[in-house]
């Protein structure tokens, strides 16, 4: 049974180019979550899909955008990226229900340069 | 707004020593309280959570974590520490399993020979 897959592992860009990151939730599992990790700090939450949908959003700038395709997967985007976006992306997928807890990706190494 | 505060940044234990390791939070309700894992260059390992019911929960790996509503806390302990457990340390508190996480600056655990 597959956990939560993320591709790429490793990414380099330059300020104010885009940047697309992809997720692939566990199986059965229908609500995914992004958050920003920066170098020695904990994750941030950036925003969850459920049903397509953005549900619930962190303080972040409206270059991260999201969607969430039917069969469930996400994709993270961010526009004009600056050297601050320099950080670890990682993406979480939980099923219905309140007790469910979320299940972490390896993550996308996002180097601005 | 809810909030984690892990105290300890970095701590250093023996192999074979018992470990505690802090986590106190703040929220206006009822909170679902999570212990998380970090390896280098991985993501994050859900080790136990807590939702209700029993105060001490137990999780993988041999950990477990109690938590003392009037204390607003939740420390992760575990009786004997392998080499194995040398990681980074993630508390997180939310409103539920599935929606967004807060999490702690983290603790940075190493062990000693």
């Amino acid at each position: 049974d597959a956990g939560v897959t993320q591709s790429p592992t490793h990414l380099i860009k330059t300020r104010g180019q885009q940047v697309t990151l992809r997720c692939s939730p566990k199986s059965g599992h229908d609500t995914v979550s992004w958050y920003q990790q920066a170098l020695g700090q904990g994750p941030q939450f950036i925003f969850q899909y459920y049903e397509e949908e953005e549900r619930q959003r962190g303080n972040f700038p409206d270059r991260f955008s999201g969607h969430q395709f039917p069969n469930y997967s996400s994709e993270l985007n961010v526009n004009a990226l600056l050297l601050g976006d320099s950080a670890l992306y990682l993406c979480a997928s939980s099923r219905t229900g309140s007790n469910q807890p979320q299940h972490f990706g390896d993550g996308t190494r996002l180097s601005i340069l | 707004a809810q909030s984690v505060t892990q105290p300890d940044i970095h701590i250093t234990v023996s192999e074979g020593a018992s470990l505690e390791l802090r986590c106190n939070y703040s929220y206006g309700a009822t909170p679902y309280l999570f212990w998380y894992v970090q390896s280098p260059g991985q993501g994050l390992q859900l080790l136990l959570k807590y939702f209700s019911g029993d105060t001490l929960v137990q999780g993988i790996k041999g950990f477990e974590a109690e938590f003392k509503r009037s204390q607003s806390s939740f420390n992760l302990r575990k009786p004997s520490v392998h080499w194995s457990d040398a990681a980074e340390y993630f508390c997180a508190v939310g409103a539920t399993g599935r929606r967004a996480l807060t999490f702690g600056s983290g603790t940075r655990l190493q062990v000693q020979p």
